[in-house]
């Protein structure tokens, strides 16, 4: 079982849709959950990003953890054809305390289209 | 400058040639990382930088590949007698030191066609 499993879609939808991105992991050491949004032959940008269970808000977009069940999810609302990308989530179990950041464990990422 | 920097953008070599990229991180971020993306993968671990610690090489698939980084600054990748399973983007991202969490962020990537 890979560490972090993300359904690749593609998934298309109409604009104005509510859109629903998922992940699951294994490893339950995992303690920061980001998502990044990746345009065609662009680098990743961050979008999201959420320390240990909960949710979080920033304009049309909700990230929501689940450690219990070991499942991220990325709500976007209204969708925009400008919203269309791939989208990337990435978790890391620890900041390695002094020394900074450490790697994160990538999901393959969903390509997701939204039709005007 | 405002964000990663690598070059080339671009990069179709043949195979067996040796090929460098070339990262330039975030003015005062102090760890940097290398990842590979192959067409439809995810984003594979390479290697990491932070300060002077020994980097952490783990993801490096093969002697064939190495990396230097001098200081806090520019970090190079370097491909030796490459082979057509190395065509990919391959992503620098730095990070600062942070003790709340560990965003990174992205360059543009270096797309690498080996032919």
């Amino acid at each position: 079982q890979k560490e972090v499993e993300q359904d690749p879609g593609p998934l298309s939808v109409p604009e104005g849709a509510i859109v629903s991105l998922n992940c699951t992991y294994s490893n339950s050491a995992f303690q920061y959950f980001m998502w990044y949004r990746q345009y065609s032959r662009k680098g990743p940008e961050l979008l999201m990003y959420t320390y240990s269970s909960g949710n979080k808000e920033d304009g049309r977009f909700t990230a929501q953890v689940d450690k219990s069940s070991k499942y991220i999810s990325l709500f976007i609302r209204d969708s925009q054809p400008s919203d269309s990308a791939t989208y990337l989530c990435a978790m890391s179990a620890q900041v390695n305390s002094g020394a900074g950041s450490y790697q994160l464990t990538f999901g393959k990422g969903t390509k997701l289209s939204v039709i005007p | 400058g405002a964000g990663v920097s690598q070059s080339p953008s671009n990069k179709v070599t043949e195979k067996g040639k040796d090929v460098e990229l070339r990262c330039d991180p975030i003015s005062g971020h102090t760890a940097l990382y290398w990842y590979r993306q192959r067409l439809g993968q995810g984003l594979e671990f390479l290697i990491y930088f932070q300060g002077n610690s020994a980097p952490d090489k783990s993801g490096l698939p093969s002697d064939r590949f190495s990396a230097e980084r001098t200081g806090e600054s520019v970090s190079t990748l370097t491909i030796q007698r490459t082979q057509q399973e190395d065509s990919a983007v391959y992503l620098c991202a730095s990070s600062p030191v942070v003790r709340a969490g560990n965003t990174i962020y992205f360059g543009e990537g270096s797309w690498l066609t080996v032919v």
